[in-house]
């Protein structure tokens, strides 16, 4: 198993571009996560989603959008990005049903840097 | 969410015993602790959690204050692999939830040979 990927790993944008951040599992989880991770910060959670065709908000949300029409895809997108959004991107997965510890699986995360 | 304190670093001598506090001084009867390392801008990785009892797994214990105010992470033989950020997290256990993890800027450990 592969467990969380994400794709792709480095990325440079210019304010104002718009991208997508692709995050995808093969562990049949029904919980998704996308978190970002700012130098010296823990990292802080943008939007989730509980289910195929749900997501909600986190701590961080403005400036993302996310949709999740596949179980084990989770996308997150940057309609016009801006310097403030250059970080590391993180995805995660989960589920209660098939872990005894309700742990979250990261990916490898995604550099993001928006001159 | 209960908020959680943690020393922003300490230094370990390979070999010995790691002992990572953390105090929760405002957690709830419900909510677990969990422990995750981030190792060099890798993603978090799950170590342990615990309600009340102490906890032990192949790489760690985990001690839980009688009160629960307060934990203990202890790696008993840290290697130069264990020098990471390690986060406390307390959360709500049991199903259906949505698993929702608040990283404050945890403990930097550095094990030195």
């Amino acid at each position: 198993n592969a467990g969380v990927t994400q794709t792709p790993k480095f990325r440079v944008l210019k304010t104002g571009q718009s991208m997508t951040l692709l995050c995808a599992q093969d562990m049949n989880h029904e919980y998704m996560y996308w978190y970002r991770q700012d130098p010296g910060m823990g990292l802080r959670l943008i939007h989730y989603s509980v289910g195929e065709g749900t997501t909600a908000k986190g701590e961080v949300p403005d400036g993302y959008n996310v949709s999740r029409l596949k179980k084990q895809n989770f996308l997150l997108g940057l309609e016009s990005a801006a310097p403030s959004q250059t970080s590391v991107y993180f995805c995660a997965s989960s589920s209660p049903w098939t872990s005894l510890n309700n742990e979250q699986f990261f990916g490898p995360g995604t550099r993001l840097t928006v001159l | 969410d209960a908020k959680t304190t943690q020393p922003p670093s300490m230094d370990c001598a390979e070999g010995r015993a790691a002992n990572l506090p953390c105090n929760h001084s405002t957690i709830s009867g419900n909510e677990y602790v969990y422990w995750y390392r981030q190792i060099h801008s890798q993603g978090p990785q799950y170590i342990i959690h615990g309600l009340k009892n102490n906890e032990t797994n192949e790489m760690a214990s985990l001690i839980i204050t009688e009160d629960r105010k307060s934990s203990t992470l202890i790696l008993p033989h840290a290697t130069l692999r264990d020098t990471a950020v390690y986060y406390c997290i307390v959360r709500p256990g049991g199903f259906h939830n949505t698993d929702k993890l608040i990283f404050g800027t945890g403990t930097r450990l550095q094990v030195f040979p």
